[in-house]
Parts: structure tokens; sequence; C-alpha cells
């Protein structure tokens, strides 16, 4: 079974405008991370929370963590139109050397 | 750095023919991974490599399926025979275990077993 689950799993908003995304999982976790995949292609990494960090930023992205309640979300603030892809959330329980585990993905569309 | 390097890009082939996908992980990593990717699914762990070695093969759907990893620079991944349910889009992705943590993908085999 999937050890994340992405919430929503699509979302369509106008370019300029903040998308947010959810991630639920379900055992402890030494780190979660997300991913982006655009059509067709493999997946990117985006950024890398640690257990033990509460937010992180990285340019237009800012990732929260709250481990008490086993979620993340993911937050996009400008959008831009090829901000268009799928996003992943994965948890790594054993450091990166054991793979991730990842969720189904949201599916997020940027309208011009 | 070329990144993960993954052939074919695509492999359409007949029901009970043998496949094999390639992989060449980034150079200096240590770990190497094969995944599954399907609408219904999502992203399936098949199995991982550290150091050549595997170390878990538990996603590894049934016996057709099979990897190996005879050098740091190379993988493969072989099923035989292949069904039309094995179509998907396979990834081969590494890390180093002394990284970070995240893992870098290469671009994709997708299969179609007709």
């Amino acid at each position: 079974s999937q050890q994340g689950e992405e919430d929503p799993q699509a979302l369509s908003i106008q370019e300029g405008e903040n998308a947010t995304m959810n991630c639920s999982y379900k055992t402890s976790i030494n780190n979660l991370q997300w991913y982006r995949q655009n059509s067709g292609r493999g997946l990117v990494h985006l950024i890398l929370i640690r257990s033990n960090e509460r937010e992180k930023h990285s340019g237009r992205l800012r990732v929260t963590l709250d481990t008490s309640k086993k979620s993340s979300s993911l937050l996009i603030t400008a959008s831009r139109a090829a901000d268009t892809a799928s996003y992943f959330c994965a948890t790594d329980a054993g450091g990166g050397a054991d793979g991730l585990t990842f969720g189904k993905g949201t599916h997020l569309i940027i309208q011009p | 750095d070329a990144g993960v390097i993954q052939s074919p890009r695509h492999e359409v082939t007949e029901m009970g023919q043998e496949v094999t996908l390639r992989c060449k992980p980034i150079s200096g990593h240590n770990s190497l991974f094969w995944y599954r990717q399907t609408m219904m699914r999502g992203l399936e762990l098949l199995i991982y490599f550290n150091n050549n070695v595997p170390i878990d093969d538990s996603g590894m759907p049934e016996d057709r399926f099979s990897a190996k990893m005879p050098n740091a620079s190379f993988s493969t991944l072989k099923i035989q025979p292949s069904e039309p349910r094995d179509s998907a889009v396979y990834f081969c992705a590494s890390s180093s275990v002394t990284g970070r943590g995240e893992i870098q993908f290469g671009a994709g085999s997708r299969l179609t077993v007709l």
C-alpha cells in the first residue's frame, strides 16, 4: 500500500494564484521529500524536509511538516504555467539508501 | 553529469517475449532503484541495490521479473515472459548513501506488451 497519500488528486488554478497540496503518511519517517513529474518525464526532486524540521523554503516553494499529524503540505506561490505537472510526496525511513515510498500524486494544472 | 540514463525509452513487444531494460546510474552513486509506474498503482519500488548488491526485491511482482547489477555503472531489469499487465513506465533511479537522501530518476522506459 502507498505510504504517502496526496490530496487533492487534481487541482486547477489560475496563473499567479497559490497552489497548496497535502500529503499524509502512516509510519514514522526519517525525512519527507517532494518531487515533480512533467508529462512523459522522470521525477525531479524539489525539496527535502527532515523529521526534526517544521518548515522549509526553496524559491517559490514552501513545505511544512507536522509529524504529530503525519502530514506535510507543499505550497507553490505565484504559480506559473510551467508549474503544470504532477507532484508527489515520498517518505524515507532509511536515510535514502533504502528507497522512497511514493504517493499517487496531485496533478496540478495552471490555467494561463 | 548526464544523469541517470535508461534505454530503451520506448518498447513495444508481444506477449511472451523477453524484455530487457537497461540503466546507467549517476557516477559515484552507490544505491540504485527500479520503480514501476502505472495509472492504477502509482509508483512502486520493485528492487534496490546498494553497492551492486540486491537488498530488497520484495516489490518484484513475480518470478518473471529479474534484476541484475553486474557493476557500479550498469543494471538491467528483465521480464521473461512478458504479459500485457506488465505494460507500464519503468524508472531507474540512483542516490548516494552519503547524500541528503534525494533520489535522481532517469527519464523512464515505457513498455507496451500487446
